[in-house]
């Protein structure tokens, strides 16, 4: 599994675009790039999923360039509900039957939105 | 999006009981759901992953005669801590991975997660 490193904190306010970059320089050919969102005592959320290029849902763009070392997810105009812990992830998705495409959560960024 | 159930959400227990947790996938079949831990400040620690119909695979570090699995049908999976000690007070999440082409992008759905306190 690939090893990701993002910032541990960052801060905005509402209405601002927020960027989450995160370095994943031993990304492997067959894996993908996923982003959860957790809020205190509350599991993860998923928020967005990509392999290259860009990846856009309601929620959040993903920015991956083509060597696919990093990631940028992109929250547009963010509100105070936004303030949470944000795990990027990657992992390689092979199936042998009972295989288990194990999740590692890293330390995540905290963001924080002030009024 | 699809919907992992966890219950209950909060349990206190005393010391060298047994407490069952609950994992469902509500809206989809699960062929594979996960266990993690999450102390106060710290990122999730998966314990074990669990498949339908077979031994559950534990962590290293993870003792797995405390800490057991079942994952009996493919929307249920429970996590029994056994003899619970107040150092096993922790948040205790589940995730469920969807069978089909989610599976194939190992997008995971988590439970609320149950918080578990051992007096």
């Amino acid at each position: 599994l690939a090893k990701t490193t993002q910032p541990i904190s960052m801060d905005s306010y509402e209405g601002q675009e927020v960027n989450i970059t995160c370095s994943h320089n031993n990304i492997a050919t067959n894996d993908y790039i996923t982003w959860y969102q957790q809020f205190p005592s509350q599991g993860p959320r998923f928020i967005i999923q990509g392999y290259k290029t860009k990846v856009t849902n309601e929620v959040a763009s993903l920015f991956i360039p083509a060597d696919r070392k990093s990631s940028t997810l992109s929250l547009p105009r963010v509100s105070l509900s936004d303030t949470a812990v944000y795990y990027c992830l990657v992992g390689d998705y092979k199936y042998y039957g009972g295989s288990q495409g194990n999740l590692i959560f890293g330390k995540g960024t905290k963001l924080s939105v002030k009024p | 999006g699809a919907v992992v159930s966890q219950h209950p959400s909060w349990v206190i227990c005393k010391s060298g009981t047994s407490v069952k947790i609950e994992c469902r996938s509500l809206d989809f079949q699960a062929t594979t759901m996960f266990w993690y831990r999450q102390f106060p400040k710290q990122s999730l620690m998966l314990m074990a992953t669990s498949n339908e119909g077979s031994k559950a695979t534990y962590e290293q570090g993870v003792e797995k005669d405390k800490f057991l699995i079942n994952h009996a049908s493919l929307t249920l999976s429970t996590l029994t801590v056994t003899s619970a000690h107040p150092e096993d007070s922790s948040f205790y999440i589940c995730s469920a991975r969807e069978q089909g082409w989610a599976r194939a992008k190992n997008i995971q759905y988590f439970g609320a997660g149950t918080r578990l306190s051992v007096l």
